[in-house]
């Protein structure tokens, strides 16, 4: 299985640029998550999906917009990118029962630098 | 609010020395505690996890006890190996989000 796949690994965006980071995972998780990383102040939710169709907002949605239309892909857009947006982003997905999230997985991240 | 303290890196340990990496937590309600580790260039893999009081979480050697009397949740091991630099996260999961640490960078030298 590839588990969570995050396209692309690297990139480097002009203030002003849009982009989509890519999420996809087959493990058929309802949950799906994107996370920022800045140094020093670990993982930051940006925006969260229970399922197909629905997503809410996390900690730090400011800037960024997703849409779930598949159980499997979760894009998140950037439309006008600013250098407070320089993170690695990691993408993740769950399982969840009636006792919360599990199986939480990771894809290996996309490092985005804004100049 | 729901947050997580970790002890700040980053830590340098010889080959077979004695690991701890401080973790205390804030929660409402009663919350599910994880470590993660992050190897260089790669994504969060899951450690341990315990997911009530006295409960202790253990793999690869690592252990990790939930103590709900010191909202504390201290990663252990008793003999790290070079294979262990990674970084280190602790995190708390209420509901259905999870709040992460800062991360703690550890270095085994041989």
């Amino acid at each position: 299985n590839a588990g969570v796949t995050q396209t692309p690994k690297f990139r480097i965006l002009k203030i002003g640029q849009s982009m989509t980071l890519q999420c996809t995972q087959d493990m058929n998780h309802n949950y799906m998550y994107w996370y920022r990383q800045d140094p020093g102040m670990g993982l930051k939710l940006i925006y969260y999906s229970v399922g197909a169709g629905i997503t809410d907002k996390g900690e730090v949605p400011n800037g960024y917009n997703v849409s779930r239309s598949t159980t499997e892909d979760f894009p998140l857009r950037l439309e006008l990118a600013a250098p407070s947006q320089t993170s690695v982003y990691f993408c993740a997905s769950s399982f969840t029962d009636v006792t919360g999230p599990y199986g939480y997985t990771f894809g290996s991240g996309t490092r985005l630098t804004v100049v | 609010g729901n947050s997580v303290t970790q002890m700040e890196g980053p830590v340098t340990l010889s080959e077979e020395a004695f690991l701890t990496i401080n973790c205390t937590y804030t929660a409402t309600g009663y919350p599910s505690l994880f470590w993660y580790v992050q190897y260089p260039g790669e994504g969060l893999q899951l450690l341990l996890k315990a997911t009530k009081a006295d409960d202790k979480g253990s793999n690869k050697g690592f252990e990790a006890t939930y103590r709900k009397e010191t909202t504390s949740f201290h990663l252990e091991k008793g003999s790290v190996q070079v294979s262990d630099s990674a970084v280190y996260f602790c995190a708390l999961r209420t509901g259905n989000q999870f709040y992460f640490g800062t991360g703690t960078s550890l270095t085994v030298i041989p």
